[in-house]
């Protein structure tokens, strides 16, 4: 059973910079895993925000980036505003036609 | 404008089956991977089943493999989930989602997703 891990929450302040990390059960994450950001608000459908580690689409604000981190995909957002609260998920795909979501963070902005 | 919407959800009991519904537009449906994704109340997203552009590679998760059964009809522009021997716990939100990469499996993710509809599995 392979597991996504992602920091259940995480604080910011506005104009503040914060990283969220995804990890892999199966070892360090690479960019043969096409990391996938994605972001929720309440009682809205997911957005997607980044693709293939570090792609933005072209609606996703230029504050949000995309990287690889001590063998971990990393989400970073710099310059925080307050419409950036909100739960966000990884996705990894792992081969053979399997994709896992991570369990999400909950991004508070404080 | 890229479009997707979900039907065919509802209340079911447990045992029996239902089938989903997702009619795209706004885009080249067939050069496109398509996905389910799921969301049982108060709950992450949970990846359910994915089909290449060309259907030649169709994944699902452990969790629904054996009962779901992912196709698509690339001259109806439609993606569609056969939800057999349900229970309680594939209650949720389903999403249809489109590929990110065009002519790409399902390495791509998800980019555009639909407003979902909701399977309630109870007797």
């Amino acid at each position: 059973q392979t597991v996504v891990t992602q920091e259940p929450s995480l604080t910011v302040s506005p104009g503040g910079t914060v990283t969220l990390t995804c990890a892999s059960s199966t070892g360090a994450v690479t960019s043969g895993y096409y990391p996938n950001w994605f972001q929720q608000k309440p009682g809205q459908a997911p957005r997607a925000l980044i693709y293939s580690t570090s792609n933005k689409h072209s609606w996703t604000p230029a504050r949000f980036s995309g990287s690889l981190l001590g063998g971990k995909a990393a989400l970073t957002l710099s310059g925080v505003q307050p419409e950036d609260e909100a739960e966000y998920y990884c996705l990894l795909y792992y081969g053979g036609a399997q994709l896992v979501f991570g369990g999400g963070t909950k991004l508070t902005v404080l | 404008e890229v479009q997707l919407v979900e039907s065919g959800g509802g209340l079911v009991q447990p045992g029996r089956s239902l089938r989903l519904s997702c009619a795209a537009s706004g885009f080249t449906f067939d050069d496109y991977a398509m996905h389910w994704v799921r969301q049982a109340p108060g709950k992450g997203l949970e990846w359910v089943s994915g089909i290449s552009w060309n259907s030649g590679s169709i994944g699902y998760a452990d969790s629904v493999k054996g009962r779901f059964t992912i196709s698509r009809d690339n001259a109806k522009n439609s993606l569609y989930l056969q939800m057999n021997s349900l229970r309680a716990e594939d209650t949720a939100l389903y999403y249809c989602a489109k590929g990110a990469l065009r002519h790409y499996d399902m390495e791509g993710g998800m980019d555009v997703w639909g407003q979902g509809t909701t399977v309630t599995v109870s007797s």
